[in-house]
């Protein structure tokens, strides 16, 4: 793979039900994996940076995995709720000050 | 704490006219700092970054241009717009010398060529 790619490209959930999206990225010359959350008309924020293979990072009903053998990631939400609707991107980099981002899962969470 | 401004939040342009966004950065020295844009149903694409004052790195081709005059500013130009610079720009930066740090993003511009 020589582009970071997240899948799917948009996923509507109903209110209370759990999902989980991918982000797959250049296994070799792997430094780190960001996830972020872009919310309309904000600026993207940070939610974890990823480095070790087997990484699980938790923050609230939100929770990430990494694997950096194979070369993806897993973005796990729980009980999804209205104001989880956002755009969730992923990016990728090799050690340097560029990182190459996904396209983003667009999430919808229906009340 | 750092911050990092970025602005208009809109703009719309016709054809053909010149183009200036602006980056601030404060609460940080020598950043490294970012243009990227996203089109209609497309990715986040690097358009420039810089490593420092007057040092500009350019990622793709275009009809665009970055300019770096002070530490923590960060200007993206054009001398005649085109349609297909429509798009949503945002202004980045992380700390020097690269690392696992990620960025922090401004808030954005939405620019629509008319």
């Amino acid at each position: 793979i020589l582009n970071v790619e997240q899948s799917p490209q948009s996923l509507h959930v109903q209110e209370g039900d759990s999902t989980n999206f991918t982000c797959s990225f250049p296994s070799s010359n792997f430094y780190a994996l960001h996830w972020y959350r872009w919310e309309t008309a904000k600026s993207p924020e940070a939610l974890f940076v990823m480095t070790l293979n087997g990484d699980e990072k938790k923050k609230g009903r939100i929770s990430a995995t990494l694997n950096t053998k194979e070369g993806y990631s897993y973005l796990y939400i729980k009980g999804s709720q209205p104001e989880d609707s956002a755009t969730y991107l992923c990016a990728s980099t090799s050690g340097t000050y560029k990182y190459i981002f996904g396209t983003g899962t667009r999430l919808k969470v229906l009340a | 704490s750092q911050t990092i401004h970025q602005w208009p939040a809109t703009l719309v342009q016709p054809v053909g006219s010149p183009l200036s966004l602006e980056c601030t950065v404060e609460g940080t020295s020598n950043p490294n700092l970012y243009w990227y844009r996203q089109a209609a149903g497309r990715g986040l694409q690097l358009l420039f970054y810089s490593v420092g004052i007057g040092q500009i790195s350019s990622e793709v081709p275009q009809n665009l241009s970055a300019s770096r005059p002070q530490d923590r500013q960060f200007i993206l130009s054009s001398k005649k717009l085109l349609l297909s610079d429509s798009g949503f720009y945002l202004c980045a930066w992380s700390k020097a010398g690269g690392g696992f740090g990620g960025y922090t993003f401004g808030s954005g511009t939405r620019l629509t060529v008319v």
